[in-house]
């Protein structure tokens, strides 16, 4: 079955970018929704955007100006690029995939990754 | 922008009933369907119900979605609680301009 794994730098600076990959195996990208969604220590998911496979985007609105998601169809890996990072960035981040029914399901998780931000 | 509002926390005794709410604070609740998820500590969340009130492959019948337009709220109620139910549950829905909303979670205590 489809599984997914996060990774990427554990700590970051102040000011920088944030920047994690996630590789898919055991399926197909299609007709998927592929997702980042984060965690804050102690608090609750935070929706972070997609990726359709067929390219498309989609991000929160209040992340919307830093945020970068793309899909490496040839490597099957989904990235996530999140400028000027602050303290408030700081969380576990998870990629997941996505399919709709009726309303986009995140049916598959990766383990998750953590990041904090600090210098 | 949408809101879905979870109580922070609820408990029961093993064997009890227990209902989670998420209240949507714009449109109606029937506007868009709800997706429930259940994360215990240190792993990612699974679904436990989606679409207002499928179970997800492998959930036992004990999980139950609902819908209520009164209140315009869904509820996710777990019968028969057993120790392994203890963990935060989410809700999640949408709306014209967030496809991907989350509530704030419920932390459940089973006594």
């Amino acid at each position: 079955q489809v599984q997914l794994r996060e990774s990427g730098p554990g700590l970051v600076k102040p000011s920088e970018t944030l920047s994690l990959t996630c590789d898919v195996s055991g399926g197909s990208l299609s007709p998927n929704y592929w997702n980042w969604i984060r965690q804050p220590p102690g608090k609750g998911l935070e929706w972070v955007g997609y990726i359709y496979y067929s390219g498309s985007t989609n991000y929160n609105p209040s992340l919307q100006s830093r945020v970068t998601i793309s899909l490496d169809t040839s490597k099957k890996q989904l990235s996530l690029r999140l400028r000027s990072v602050t303290a408030a960035d700081t969380a576990v981040y998870f990629c997941a995939r996505g399919v709709f029914r009726g309303l986009i399901e995140m049916d598959v998780w990766g383990k998750g990754t953590t990041v904090t931000v600090s210098s | 922008n949408l809101m879905l509002t979870q109580p922070h926390s609820v408990s029961e005794s093993p064997g009890k009933t227990v209902t989670i709410s998420c209240t949507r604070s714009s449109g109606t609740i029937t506007s868009s369907f709800v997706h429930w998820y259940q994360q215990r500590p240190g792993s990612a969340p699974t679904t436990v119900i989606y679409d207002d009130n499928i179970r997800a492959s492998g959930v036992p019948d004990r999980f139950s979605g609902s819908i209520d337009s009164s209140s315009n709220s869904a509820s996710l109620t777990i019968s028969g609680l057993v120790a392994e139910d203890e963990a935060e549950y989410y809700c999640q829905s949408s709306d014209s301009s967030t496809p991907v909303v989350f509530g704030g979670g419920t932390k459940l205590t089973v006594l």
